[in-house]
């Protein structure tokens, strides 16, 4: 079973609207951290935002913040006020275990484009 | 404070030789990830440094190797190229325990004609 699931096609979004960016994922481990990353065509991966499993609050750093929905074991990036420089591709990531055993298992991956 | 550096940006190679890609961690950061990025795969966990050790695998073959240096850079080889290794490969530092987060450096693109 995939860990990281993104089925959104591509999406596309008006300039200075928010979008919703979804991310469900599968694990048995208590302890886990979520991770969105953005990847502009140049290649590098650019951290976005991160949410511990134990963290009661949705994360937010700016314009990014977090819809975590434990129970439904969903981790939703919302982009507010959407920028031309928004575009890229958005991955979901989760890292289950700690020390020697952990490691970023990402998700396919999402296109978005901005509109302007 | 300086990124995650990644030498060489490009590499084109031919099947059969072999490559060694270069990753400078951001400093303090002791630990060193590596991925494959193909079209095909999405993102691959190859495998993790820390303290000059290897302690976490992905399932490659055993052409994919790396190491760490004392000073926490890290490099990878892959031996016996083959076309379909033609990836984007990330290296990312971290605290020893993944802590907040990764922070990746720009990637090595190798083409392997």
């Amino acid at each position: 079973a995939q860990k990281i699931t993104q089925t959104q096609p591509g999406m596309f979004v008006q300039e200075k609207e928010a979008v919703t960016l979804d991310c469900t994922y599968d694990t048995s481990d208590q302890s886990y951290g979520l991770f969105w990353y953005k990847q502009p065509s140049s290649g590098e991966m650019i951290f976005l935002i991160y949410q511990g499993s134990y963290d009661e609050q949705n994360a937010t750093e700016g314009r990014y913040s977090l819809n975590f929905q434990k129970a439904r074991k969903s981790a939703n990036l919302v982009i507010s006020a959407s920028q031309l420089g928004d575009s890229a591709m958005y991955f979901c990531a989760m890292r289950e275990g700690t020390g020697a055993n952990s490691k970023l298992t990402f998700g396919k991956g999402i296109t978005l484009s901005v509109r302007p | 404070k300086a990124g995650v550096t990644q030498t060489p940006r490009y590499l084109i190679k031919t099947r059969g030789q072999q490559v060694t890609l270069s990753c400078s961690p951001i400093s303090g950061h002791r630990s060193v990830s590596w991925y494959q990025q193909t079209p095909g795969q999405g993102l691959q966990f190859l495998f993790e440094y820390f303290s000059e050790t290897q302690r976490n695998k992905g399932n490659f073959p055993g052409r994919f190797s790396g190491r760490q240096f004392s000073n926490s850079r890290s490099e990878m080889n892959v031996s016996t190229l083959e076309l379909g290794d033609s990836a984007l490969y990330l290296c990312a530092s971290s605290l020893p325990l993944g802590g907040y987060g990764y922070t990746f450096g720009s990637g090595t693109r190798l083409t392997v004609v």
